[in-house]
C-alpha cells in the first residue's frame, strides 16, 4: 500500500462545477502539500499545510491530521484548472525535508 | 528572482553515455531537491542537500547515479553510464529553511531526458 493515496486518479468534470480531489496517508507528517502540474509539465506549489484550511482564489486546501486524510476542492472550476494535481506529504521529524508523493489526480475541465 | 533553472531542458543520449543534469537554486534558498518523475513511478526524490551538504540520498536508484553541490548556487545530478529505463523527466526544486516550521518547494522547469 503506497503511503500517500489520492482519489480519484482522473476526473473530468464541466466548466462551473465543484471540485474535490481526496488524499490519504499514512504515515505521521509534519506538512501536506498540494502541487499543480500543468500539460507543459511545470511544477507549481498550491497550498502548504499542517492543520485546518487554507484558501486561495477559488482554491481550498483542507487538513485533518486525525484522520490523516487532506482534500483539494476547486471552485467555479474552469478549463485552465485541468491539470495534474499531486498531494506530497512531509515526514512527522521535526526539520524532515523528504517529501512523498501521491500518484496525481488528472483533472480535466470541459467548457 | 528567476526561479529554479535547470539545463539542459532536453537531453537525448545512447546508452552508456555519461549525462550531467544540472540547476541553479533560488538565491538565499538553502535546501536543494533532485526528483524524477517517470509514468510508471510518478515523482520519487532521489537527494536533498542543506546547505550544500547531502543529507538523504537513499532515493538515488544505484551507483551508477551521483550529485553534488560544490556551492549555494550550483547542483549536478550525473548518470555514468546512463541507460535506457533512466529515461525520466528530472527536477530540482528548492527551498529555505524557517526555524521548527515548514516551508515550500520552487520546482525548477526540469529536464527530460531520453536515453536510446
Amino acid at each position: 500500500k503506497n503511503e500517500v493515496e489520492q482519489s480519484p486518479q482522473n476526473l473530468t468534470a464541466q466548466e462551473g462545477e465543484f471540485i474535490t480531489i481526496n488524499c490519504s496517508y499514512s504515515v505521521g507528517i509534519s506538512a501536506l502539500h498540494w502541487l499543480q502540474q500543468h500539460p507543459g509539465g511545470g511544477i507549481v506549489s498550491l497550498f502548504m499545510l499542517s492543520s485546518g484550511k487554507k484558501k486561495h482564489g477559488r482554491l481550498i486546501a483542507t487538513i485533518n491530521i486525525q484522520e490523516k486524510h487532506s482534500s483539494l476542492h476547486i471552485t467555479a472550476s474552469h478549463p485552465r484548472d485541468s491539470a495534474v494535481y499531486i498531494c506530497a506529504v512531509r515526514g512527522g521529524v521535526q526539520g524532515a525535508q523528504k517529501l512523498v508523493f501521491g500518484q496525481g489526480t488528472r483533472l480535466t475541465i470541459n467548457p | 528572482d528567476a526561479g529554479v533553472i535547470q539545463s539542459p531542458r532536453h537531453e537525448v543520449t545512447e546508452m552508456g553515455q555519461e549525462v550531467t543534469l544540472r540547476c541553479k537554486p533560488i538565491s538565499g534558498h538553502d535546501y536543494l531537491f533532485w526528483y524524477r518523475q517517470t509514468m510508471m513511478r510518478g515523482l520519487e526524490l532521489l537527494i536533498y542537500f542543506n546547505n550544500n551538504v547531502p543529507i538523504d540520498d537513499s532515493g538515488m536508484p544505484e551507483d551508477r547515479f551521483s550529485a553534488k553541490m560544490p556551492n549555494a548556487s550550483f547542483s549536478t545530478l550525473k548518470i555514468q553510464p546512463s541507460e535506457p529505463r533512466d529515461s525520466a523527466v528530472y527536477f530540482c526544486a528548492s527551498s529555505f529553511s524557517l526555524a521548527g516550521g515548514p516551508h515550500t518547494q520552487y520546482f525548477g522547469p526540469g529536464t527530460r531526458l531520453t536515453v536510446l
